[in-house]
């Protein structure tokens, strides 16, 4: 079946710490997302990409980098410099502009 | 500026009564796309339907019906005969002509008790 993998599920680190979170698609989307859930305040976009090779920043890139070096994958690393990082995180993708987005089951990180 | 507001923080009914989840929408585009998405425990959303602003049919799928009305900017959601696997999380979403992405509403929690 076609969809979205986020591994893993619960992620654990210490302040300071970079952790990069995964994210597979094999649904031959072009574009894929990268957003935040926190309670009460829904999802913000982190970071998103169109293409191969290509990138643009969301609501709150602050402390958080991407890379999209092929298609199906587009992982995504929380720095240090992040400093509220402990959340869940979404991915998505779609295919088509006005195609609605399909989601992972999220990754959710704890940094103490 | 975009913006997507779900005043229903949390709402609790009882199984088999109907419920209307509320969102209003913020924006300067003519042409713009609204989505609702559930979110079950689990974590995933998933996609329930898409609207675009030319298009104000409301719809039908099942219990589920949209009450789309441009001219006051909102987009609400009604349960028919809600039943306790509908208890999720629940998110609207704008997406303008000009931009390429969506901005999603705080949600609204349903808990659906039998």
């Amino acid at each position: 079946d076609g969809g979205i993998t986020q591994s893993p599920k619960y992620l654990f680190r210490k302040e300071g710490q970079n952790v990069t979170l995964s994210c597979e698609q094999n649904l031959n989307h072009d574009a894929m997302y990268w957003y935040r859930q926190d309670p009460g305040q829904g999802l913000r976009l982190i970071y998103y990409s169109q293409i191969v090779n290509d990138f643009q920043k969301g609501d709150i890139a602050e402390g958080y980098s991407v890379s999209r070096e092929k298609k199906e994958s587009f992982p995504l690393t929380v720095t240090s410099a992040q400093k509220n990082p402990t959340a869940f995180y979404l991915c998505a993708s779609r295919q088509g502009t006005n195609s609605p987005l399909h989601f992972g089951n999220g990754t959710r990180l704890t940094v103490t | 500026a975009q913006k997507v507001t779900q005043a229903q923080t949390e709402i609790s009914v009882v199984e088999k009564e109907d419920v209307t989840l509320d969102c209003v929408y913020e924006t300067r585009d003519t042409t713009y796309y609204l989505f609702w998405y559930k979110q079950p425990p689990s974590g995933e959303l998933v996609f329930l339907i898409r609207r675009n602003s030319f298009d104000e049919q409301n719809e039908i799928s099942g219990r589920y019906s949209w009450n789309f009305q441009k001219s006051t900017s909102s987009f609400n959601f009604t349960i028919t005969a809600s039943q306790v696997v509908d208890s999720a999380v629940y998110f609207c979403a704008l997406r303008d002509g000009g931009y390429n992405k969506l901005i999603f509403g705080a949600g609204t929690r349903l808990a659906v008790h039998p």
